[in-house]
Formats: C-alpha cells, sequence, structure tokens
C-alpha cells in the first residue's frame, strides 16, 4: 500500500547550522512531493515541493531533493533560525494524469524541529 | 482572495451527539479534500471531492462519517454518532481545476468529545 515514512522525528539544531529530514515513500507511482510547515495549533503551509521529473530544487534557505530510484527526498535547511522551529511534514501524492489515481496527499509522521538560540 | 475557511473552529460534543464540519474552499477552488490529524501525529486523507461528487473516499471510515460538497454551498464532513476516538483536528484543503499540485490548507476544526 501507500506509505510515507519520515525521519527523524525530532531535530535540534543550534541556529545557524543545517537541518535535513528526510522521507521515503513505497509507491513508484509517486509523482509529486511537497513538504509543509506546521507551527503549533496553526494549519499546514507548504514551504516547498519537487515534481518527479526534477532532481532538486531550491528556493532561498530550502531545498529539497529527490532519489527516484532509492524512492528517497529530503528536505534542507540552512542558516537556520528560531522562526524556523515547527513540525515538517514531507508528502508524497501520484498525480492526477496517472490512470485511476487521485489527488490525496500521504503524509509522513513529521518531524519535531527545534532551532536553539 | 481569502484562504480556506473552515468553521468552527472549535467543536465540543458529548459521545452519541453529531458533529458537522465546514470548509469553504478558496475562490475559484473546485476540488476539496479532507485530512484528520490526531495529537501528536501526521495527516491522514479521509475524503476527496469535487462539486456534487466524491472522487477518493478511501480515507472514510466505512461508518458514521459523510461527506458532501454541493453545487451551492460549503463542503461539509459530517460524523454521527460521536466517540471519543473522534477527537481530533480535521483539516480541510482545496486546490483549483487543471493546476491540482498545491493543496492550500484550512485553519482546521478542533473536535473535543465528551
Amino acid at each position: 500500500g501507500e506509505n510515507v515514512e519520515q525521519h527523524p522525528s525530532t531535530l535540534s539544531v543550534q541556529e545557524g547550522d543545517s537541518a535535513v529530514i528526510k522521507c521515503t515513500y513505497s509507491d513508484s507511482a509517486s509523482n509529486y512531493f511537497p513538504w509543509y510547515k506546521q507551527e503549533l495549533g496553526k494549519r499546514p503551509q507548504l514551504i516547498i515541493d519537487i515534481r518527479s521529473n526534477v532532481g532538486e530544487k531550491k528556493d532561498q534557505r530550502i531545498a529539497v531533493t529527490l532519489n527516484k530510484t532509492a524512492k528517497h527526498f529530503s528536505l534542507h535547511i540552512t542558516e537556520t533560525q528560531p522562526e524556523d522551529s515547527a513540525v515538517y511534514f514531507c508528502a508524497a501524492r501520484k498525480g492526477p494524469f496517472y490512470g485511476g489515481a487521485t489527488n490525496k496527499l500521504i503524509f509522513g509522521t513529521g518531524t519535531l524541529l527545534a532551532v536553539q538560540p | 482572495n481569502a484562504g480556506v475557511m473552515q468553521n468552527p473552529r472549535h467543536l465540543v460534543r458529548r459521545r452519541g451527539q453529531e458533529a458537522r464540519l465546514r470548509c469553504s474552499p478558496m475562490k475559484g477552488h473546485s476540488h476539496v479534500y479532507w485530512y484528520r490529524q490526531l495529537p501528536e501525529e501526521g495527516l491522514k486523507f479521509m475524503v476527496y471531492l469535487q462539486k456534487e461528487n466524491i472522487i477518493d473516499e478511501s480515507g472514510m471510515p466505512k461508518e458514521r462519517f459523510s461527506a458532501e460538497f454541493p453545487k451551492e454551498g460549503p463542503s461539509i464532513l459530517r460524523i454521527q454518532q460521536v466517540v471519543r476516538g473522534d477527537s481530533a483536528a480535521y483539516f480541510c484543503a482545496s486546490s483549483p481545476p487543471r493546476q491540482t499540485n498545491e493543496q492550500f490548507f484550512g485553519p482546521g476544526t478542533r473536535l473535543t468529545v465528551l
């Protein structure tokens, strides 16, 4: 079945250091991989996403890499700041153009990132 | 352009009562998704709807849960005869037609069953 595993479950870094969160997906038909940031009591907000035809995408201090062969994708945050502290969720989805698929997102279990000032 | 709206934000029900959660998608969005988040867990897909159609309900419990997205008005997630295990945050997301990659989430409804 469809499954996304996410590691680590908690991550504590010093301000200015880098943080890396890794996810593995099971369904090789997955072709869209978003990352969401959720602050306590708030809605999940998309911070970056990547499609399966791209190996890497960067947006300022945030980057995502995708290894389709290994079915891994990772979130990299550089120069972390206290306001980066939140729970981060990865997700995977089979595209709407892959026969019979729907748009549902399969989420990982989340990583609580704490950036220590 | 207002974001995804959900109401109520907090809902308290006693066991056996009914809970109705409403979601108004972003303007121009015709796809709606419901996800459930149990305390300290990730989001679990429940149902995907387009106007007047249920596209995928593979994540919905077989009993007591139903969802609709009528031609006019918000999408409704209905939970009948609630039990304590239904206590969770219920998030709605929406996406526009033809551009279905990004899903925009609402603020959620936090359901507490006493």
